[in-house]
């Protein structure tokens, strides 16, 4: 149980371009999904916390302009990066939580997808 | 504000051998603690949590975890390593007032040789 999905798994786009990036969970409803980025040989980085039905809260220094974050149902969100360039090349990665037999603040991670712009 | 220090970049040991990946966090509050892996181009496993009870808690295929409230740290250690256990470690915090929001350490790359 608690799996966590993410489409697609890898990305090449140009410059200019938008990509959308979706994360699911699979047999939980999650309230809450978190999405982050990751350089190489890099910690991960919280970008937004996304609570289903309401707007995503984004982490300081990240433009809320450029990375959309949709959480249209308890199972969906996705992160849209407009107008990407070669510096949003990265790892993006989203978790979900789920309240489950009492597990609480436990987050499960989706397999991520590296994004590269050209 | 709460943080994560994992004091090692890199870690390289032989086969067998044991290992202690080092995890220090500051917070003022109450704190769950994670250890996850990470293998290259794949998302976060999650290896061990504590969450309260017990201070020593232990994942399926040998590692363990000690949560030392007055040196804050919450170091993860097995006793013999395995080459299948090369891999991206990081440590985490949540603050159990902060709607599951994790706060990840730098990361301890494991490099284990024959």
């Amino acid at each position: 149980g608690a799996v966590v999905s993410q489409h697609p798994s890898w990305v090449i786009c140009k410059s200019g371009t938008s990509v959308k990036i979706e994360c699911r969970s699979l047999d939980f409803q999650a309230t809450t999904m978190f999405w982050y980025r990751q350089f190489p040989k890099q910690s991960l980085m919280l970008m937004a916390t996304s609570n289903e039905g309401s707007k995503a809260t984004y982490e300081q220094g990240v433009e809320k302009d450029k990375f959309l974050i949709n959480h249209a149902s308890l199972t969906l969100s996705t992160l849209t990066v407009t107008s990407a360039h070669p510096e949003d090349s990265s790892f993006y990665i989203c978790s979900a939580t789920a309240y489950l037999a009492g597990v609480k603040n436990e987050q499960f991670f989706g397999p991520g997808t590296r994004l590269t712009v050209l | 504000a709460q943080s994560v220090t994992q004091l090692d970049s890199q870690v390289p040991v032989f086969e067998e051998a044991p290992v202690e990946l080092r995890c220090n966090y500051s917070s003022s509050v109450s704190v769950y603690l994670f250890w996850y892996v990470q293998y290259p181009n794949q998302g976060l496993q999650l290896l061990l949590k504590y969450l309260s009870g017990s201070t020593l808690v232990e994942s399926i295929n040998g590692f363990e975890a000690e949560f030392n409230k007055s040196q804050t740290s919450f170091h993860l250690r097995k006793p013999s390593v395995h080459i299948s256990d090369t891999a991206e470690y990081f440590c985490a915090v949540s603050e159990n007032n902060q709607g599951g929001k994790l706060i990840f350490g730098q990361g301890t790359e494991l490099s284990v040789k024959p």
